[in-house]
């Protein structure tokens, strides 16, 4: 276990809904990366949270939204849900420092998109 | 931009036998490197990381890797294999500068072990 927890831990949706889920991060670490995994895929890096603030970000439109609180938990917002947009939504969190830290994943939130 | 890439996407193999997983990296700078695992039905798992220093790097469960800067590559080894070996591996590569701290992955390989 990494002490990384996921909720929901899964969601039914129907197209052009919108969705949030939550990932509670490891006590102690303040950074929070979310990633998307389609089925038979590698996770694709969505985007990383580091003290409250956007902290890079990978190929996905605006509509996949995030935010970091104070106590350094997080959500991912994703707005007008397409189909594609099914997939396990995987939350890691690490603590930042440059260029060693490690990045522990939480169970994930399965995603499906009616 | 860097890419992951793992060779084989299924292998099947028996008990005690060896496994080598395949894993190459695109990116032009300094590397950090993992392995991870998910077992079925469970999160992603750190199998091992390198950062720097010794190339061989020795993870949790018997599992080791080797860093061939001059290939790119980050292979994962284990002797012998477990039953409950059988898993999903991932290679991820993190670089720094305009990367950013983000993993890439690879897109897994498929382990089946029979007993």
């Amino acid at each position: 276990e990494t002490g990384v927890t996921q909720s929901p831990t899964h969601l039914i949706k129907t197209r052009g809904q919108q969705v949030t889920l939550r990932c509670s991060s490891q006590s102690g670490h303040n950074t929070v990366s979310w990633y998307q995994q389609a089925l038979g895929q590698g996770p694709q890096f969505i985007f990383q949270y580091y003290r409250e603030e956007e902290n890079g970000r990978g190929n996905f439109p605006p509509r996949f939204s995030g935010l970091q609180f104070p106590n350094y938990s997080s959500e991912l917002n994703v707005n007008a849900l397409e189909l594609d947009d099914s997939a396990l939504y995987l939350c890691a969190s690490s603590y930042k420092r440059e260029d060693t830290d490690t990045q522990y994943f939480g169970p994930g939130t399965r995603l499906t998109v009616l | 931009a860097q890419s992951v890439s793992q060779h084989n996407h299924h292998v099947i193999l028996s008990e005690a036998a060896s496994l080598e997983l395949g894993c190459n990296y695109s990116y032009g700078g300094t590397v950090n490197l993992f392995w991870y695992v998910q077992y079925p039905g469970q999160h992603l798992q750190l199998l091992l990381k390198y950062f720097s220093g010794d190339p061989l790097v020795k993870g949790i469960k018997g599992f080791e890797a080797e860093f061939i800067k001059s290939k790119f590559s980050f292979n994962l080894r284990k002797p012998s294999v477990q039953w409950s070996d059988t898993a999903e591996y991932f290679c991820a590569v993190r670089g720094g500068g305009a990367a950013g701290n983000k993993l890439t992955f690879g897109g897994g390989t498929r382990v089946l072990v029979k007993p």
